[in-house]
């Protein structure tokens, strides 16, 4: 039983759409994330929420907007697609804030943008 | 400014071989670190959480130990397997930041069978 889901997996699209990417965790967690793996590798966080609340929102364009409709659920919307966004996005999660939880990651989702 | 640093970016080992992984963080004021496995294409799995109070943590052929004072981690496999060929990634949190982790760029492993 997957413990956080990621859908889709694959997405490619042209520069100028707007595209959604979806995560759920059936963990029972409080806090869930957003990082971006880019070409060279690096994973940098871009949200967090917990219990529904923005806790962290890095320097991220603003064409880029999370959404969690209820705690096990966050959603990454990206407006006005460019090249650079091209990359793999990762979702995890983790029982709360605090710093001494271990976090679980998602398979990720890489979208290309063309 | 909390930076993270793997050396080697890549290695390549023969099956059998014991080997060590290194990670090393400039601000030693963390709670843990985590280590991580990636797959080509794939999710991260994590290995290891090792708390700050801890020294070491063990699972299976792995270990991992943490010097907070000299800003080291390493990750040690033990009869290394061609199984165990994959991305290993270590990551800090922030402190007070809400969980957000600072990666390395990782070490990409090759276990020659």
């Amino acid at each position: 039983d997957t413990a956080v889901s990621q859908t889709p997996k694959y997405l490619v699209t042209q520069m100028g759409n707007d595209k959604s990417i979806k995560c759920e965790q059936n963990l029972g967690h409080d806090t869930m994330y957003w990082y971006k793996q880019d070409s060279k590798k690096f994973l940098k966080i871009m949200f967090s929420y917990n219990n529904k609340e923005l806790i962290i929102n890095e320097t991220v364009p603003n064409r880029f907007s999370p959404k969690s409709p209820d705690k096990a659920h966050l959603n990454l919307h990206i407006n006005s697609l460019e090249l650079g966004d091209s990359a793999v996005y990762f979702c995890a999660s983790s029982p709360s804030t605090r710093q001494t939880y271990e976090q679980y990651f998602g398979p990720g989702t890489r979208l290309t943008v063309t | 400014k909390q930076e993270v640093t793997q050396i080697p970016a890549a290695l390549s080992v023969p099956e059998g071989e014991n080997l060590v992984l290194n990670c090393s963080f400039t601000d030693s004021a963390i709670y843990n670190l985590q280590w991580f496995r990636q797959d080509p294409g794939k999710g991260l799995t994590s290995l290891l959480l090792i708390q700050s109070s801890q020294r070491e943590q063990t699972s299976g052929r792995l270990n991992a130990s943490l010097d907070k004072s000299s800003g080291r981690s390493t990750l040690y496999i033990a009869a290394s397997q061609p199984g165990d060929s994959a991305t290993y990634l270590c990551a800090v949190p922030l402190y007070n930041q809400g969980g957000k982790l600072i990666f390395g760029q990782g070490t990409e492993l090759s276990v020659k069978p």
